[in-house]
């Protein structure tokens, strides 16, 4: 069963400090993995995905296949980085699994 | 910038009701989603349409739920008999074909209450 595990429900730091969102997922397949973001009173919308390499407003993942993980990444964390974001995996089909997301709260 | 719309914002019904909840995916989009979010938990996938059928569905999509895209621009969830548990925030969403077949485009969600 394809399943996307986020461990931390919350998480705060302060402005400047390095952050770290986890994620691990378990899949038998090759999955595409994805961060979503939904900032207060926004809707839901992509943040990244692991194909794509890129860096997205300072943040990266990298797919660690051995240790089955997308950890999210940001060096200095910003107040408006404050939001909820979602680890999400999609099968070889047409099919999406999200995870429980975490709570990031920047503090200034 | 084109974005996927949701009405209503909020619905409340009786249990035992029929509810249809209604999208307008990004017009030059292929792939149609829903998915719901019950309160305080993670967002679930329910099916994927594409080609006018269901490509892919969960087992939460069981035969009281059906999708439609009765025209070219709408994209419907329909729950024949709403239960007090299908109380959630719902999210259609949508993307463009091929290579960026998984970048999803999400609307701002109907949140269904049963009463």
């Amino acid at each position: 069963a394809q399943r996307v595990t986020q461990p931390e429900k919350l998480l705060s730091v302060f402005k400047g400090a390095p952050v770290e969102l986890k994620c691990n997922y378990s899949y038998s397949g090759s999955p595409e993995l994805f961060w979503y973001v939904q900032y207060s009173r926004q809707r839901l919308q992509l943040l990244l995905r692991h194909i794509s390499r890129e860096s997205i407003k300072g943040f990266t993942a990298d797919l660690n296949k051995g240790e089955t993980s997308f950890h999210l990444k940001k060096p200095f964390a910003q107040e408006e980085d404050s939001a909820m974001y979602y680890c999400a995996l999609n099968n070889t089909g047409n099919q999406f699994y999200f995870g429980t997301g975490t709570s990031l709260t920047v503090i200034p | 910038e084109p974005e996927v719309t949701q009405t209503p914002s909020h619905q409340v019904t009786q249990m035992g009701q029929e509810v249809i909840l209604r999208c307008v995916p990004i017009s030059n989009h292929l792939y149609f989603y829903w998915y719901r979010q019950i309160l305080g938990q993670k967002v679930e996938f329910l099916v994927s349409f594409y080609n006018n059928e269901i490509s892919e569905k969960s087992e939460i999509f069981d035969d009281q739920f059906s999708v439609e895209r009765p025209d070219g621009s709408n994209f419907t969830l329909k729950i024949r008999s709403t239960k007090l548990e299908d109380s959630a925030m719902y999210f259609c969403a949508s993307t463009q074909g091929d290579l960026a077949k998984n970048i999803q485009y999400f609307g701002a969600g109907t949140r269904l209450s049963v009463l």
